[in-house]
């Protein structure tokens, strides 16, 4: 069975800082990694995901995150934070289950981005 | 374009009303999903269907009973519902349902609310 973790419940960074929004996964077989971003009353958005290849996946909206295998982490970062990028942040990692592939979401990290 | 249609929007119904949610898509995708979200929570899977047959259903309960009349559309029938079944509900479809690293794209979510 999959998990994935997301240790921060919010993060809080100034406009132009680098951000950085963590998660950990657990995995058997190769390891299918998504982020995704929803805004207030509004469905998840892809960001960016991790299938194989390069350990630094880049996505949109500026945003790009490393896949590091020997810590099982997949965290999401951008070098220079926008207010507009305040949202609700989840980590996702997709395995092979009965019946087919299921996706697992972390619990979610809220960002806010101040001014 | 990427895009899962979703309606109605928002939706309130008493606990003795027969109500549908529905979804489009015409990416050709192959896999479609429902999800449930309560606030500041994660989605939690619901079901998958793959090729128009149901391939997983995370043990919901009956008075969930989703329905895919074709690769396009996806509904889900709602009867006898409760309170606590108040939630965003989302659609999504991905590409190859047999795939682990194919996208998972969402749709704006049918806000339902049970009085």
């Amino acid at each position: 069975a999959q998990s994935v973790a997301q240790p921060e419940d919010q993060v809080n960074v100034a406009e132009g800082n680098p951000l950085t929004v963590k998660c950990t996964y657990s995995v058997s077989g190769n390891p299918y990694l998504f982020w995704y971003v929803q805004y207030p009353n509004r469905g998840l958005q892809f960001l960016l995901k991790y299938i194989t290849g390069d350990n630094l996946v880049k996505g949109s909206y500026g945003f790009e995150a490393e896949f590091n295998k020997s810590q099982t982490s997949f965290h999401l970062k951008k070098p220079s934070a926008l207010v507009s990028d305040s949202a609700l942040y989840f980590c996702a990692v997709r395995g092979l289950n009965t019946g087919g592939f299921k996706t697992i979401f972390g619990a979610g990290t809220r960002l806010f981005v101040k001014a | 374009d990427t895009e899962v249609t979703q309606t109605p929007k928002h939706l309130v119904m008493g606990m003795t009303n027969k109500k549908s949610l529905k979804c489009e898509q015409h990416m050709g995708h192959r896999a479609m999903y429902w999800y449930k979200q309560k606030a500041k929570k994660p989605p939690e899977l619901m079901f998958v269907y793959s090729y128009e047959k149901l391939s997983i259903n995370e043990s919901v309960p009956s008075r969930f009973s989703p329905e895919c009349p074709n690769s396009s559309l996806l509904n889900l029938h709602l009867h006898a519902l409760q309170p606590e079944d108040s939630a965003l509900y989302l659609c999504a479809s991905s590409q190859e349902p047999g795939a682990g690293g194919n996208t998972i794209y969402f749709g704006e979510g049918s806000w339902l609310t049970v009085v």
